[in-house]
């Protein structure tokens, strides 16, 4: 079984719909994160968790919320669906005495 | 703007060659970098990491070299494989506050 895994893994929304991507662990890790990647960029951090009570924003947290509603879930959403919101979402973990992140497998949102 | 950022966006190496891919930072405390590999459709896997009091560390068929001075980063892969074949990123972390900086990413491919 996936360590992170994320649903739904592909999703095509129209402009204006809420929609919440799902991703959950069984790593047993403090931290967890949500990146947008865009086709030839890297991966750039909306929001991060490092423990049930403690969110931050990331780089790019505009039209985007999140939830932690355990330790072992972290949900991402978009409040209003824009186009430019088009990309593959990733989620991720890590220990809180590590830098490396695992991550899942992905989830593909069209806007259209 | 980005502060990590690769020299070549795409790589082809014959198989059985050893496969350099480069990256270039720009912030001074930066104390630790990390390569990731994406295959297509997955989500990124980590490959090796190097703190920056370091300046070479070596894995299995992957060494990186850190070159503080000019700020570069290296991955080379020695005897390349067609499971090789992958985007690679590099990623800092600036402060050790646990948030990674992504670059763009190259993609190797390699050739039969």
């Amino acid at each position: 079984d996936a360590d992170v895994t994320q649903t739904p893994r592909n999703r095509i929304t129209k402009t204006g719909k809420r929609i919440m991507l799902e991703c959950s662990q069984t790593k047993g890790h403090d931290r967890m994160y949500w990146y947008r990647q865009d086709p030839g960029l890297g991966l750039r951090l909306i929001y991060y968790s490092f423990d049930v009570k403690d969110i931050n924003k990331g780089e790019i947290s505009d039209g985007y919320s999140v939830s932690r509603q355990a330790q072992a879930k972290f949900s991402l959403s978009l409040e209003s669906a824009i186009p430019n919101q088009t990309a593959l979402y990733f989620c991720a973990t890590s220990d809180k005495s590590s830098y490396e992140q695992y991550f899942g497998p992905g989830t593909r949102l069209t806007v259209t | 703007g980005e502060s990590v950022g690769l020299h070549l966006p795409t790589l082809s190496v014959q198989e059985g060659d050893n496969s350099i891919i480069n990256c270039a930072y720009s912030n001074s405390a930066s104390d630790y970098f990390i390569w990731y590999k994406q295959e297509s459709g997955k989500g990124p896997q980590f490959i090796i990491d190097i703190r920056s009091n370091m300046d070479k560390r070596q894995g299995q068929r992957v060494t990186v070299l850190l070159n503080k001075t000019v700020k570069h980063l290296s991955l080379q892969i020695a005897a390349t494989q067609p499971g090789d074949s992958a985007v690679y990123f590099c990623a800092e972390n600036i402060n050790s506050n646990y948030q990674l900086i992504w670059g763009a990413g190259t993609k190797l491919i390699i050739k039969p």
